[in-house]
């Protein structure tokens, strides 16, 4: 009930195409979705975070969509770049007190030139 | 704005050793929490330290145990290292406690022999 399930485990897409990764959850408790990016050697970065009170946010180029119903929500990449080449993980927490946030297994992107 | 910080970069140690992890959050950054990363997998989330008390603890055994300083810098100590420990150990630094906008610093690598 504690775990977040990433998929696809990795995702090869084309330069300009739309990249899709997609993370489901069972705890309705859960109450923040991060999502973050990692490149090799170095420690995850923040992209984009939702609360379960819109369906959706954007900003730039990264788009979180949350289906509450269905215990998902899902990152798109609009426009992939080879420099958005990296690892995803989405995460989600439902311990505002402990900080505790439960992450996916990942997903490697590779967009190609 | 320097970003957090850990040190050292890499660390190899011996079965049965003990290994201490250093972080400073990012300035003004309250909060401090710790997570390690396994090859290949998300973080798992250890400690959560807010104003220098314990507010979260992850699935791991007493072998592990943090602290964080006056200044709101943080240690986290392993004792009694197994070839199991290896992975990437990262910290992550927030205004505040909870979940919410963790930054992450780029994580030492612990490799045990």
């Amino acid at each position: 009930q504690q775990q977040v399930k990433q998929s696809p485990q990795s995702l090869i897409v084309q330069k300009g195409g739309i990249s899709i990764i997609n993370c489901a959850y069972e705890n309705t408790a859960f109450d923040y979705f991060p999502w973050y990016q990692q490149f090799p050697g170095k420690g995850p970065a923040l992209l984009i975070a939702i609360r379960p009170d819109v369906s959706e946010k954007k900003e730039g180029r990264f788009t979180i969509s949350f289906n509450k119903s269905a215990k998902q929500f899902s990152l798109h990449i609009m426009d992939s770049q080879p420099g958005d080449s990296a690892t995803y993980f989405c995460a989600a927490s439902g311990s505002s007190n402990t900080g505790k946030l439960i992450f996916g297994q990942g997903t490697t992107l590779q967009v190609k030139p | 704005d320097a970003g957090v910080t850990q040190s050292p970069t890499h660390l190899i140690k011996t079965r049965g050793q003990q290994v201490t992890l250093r972080c400073s959050p990012i300035s003004g950054h309250k909060s401090v929490s710790w997570y390690q990363q396994v090859l290949g997998q998300g973080p798992q989330f250890i400690f959560q330290y807010y104003e220098k008390e314990e507010r979260g603890r992850g699935n791991f055994p007493d072998r592990f145990s943090a602290r964080q300083f006056p200044n709101y810098s943080s240690e986290l100590n392993v004792n009694a290292l197994l070839l199991g420990d290896s992975a990437l150990y990262l910290c992550a630094s927030s205004e505040e406690g909870g979940p919410y906008e963790q930054f992450f610093g780029p994580g030492t690598r612990l490799t045990v022999l």
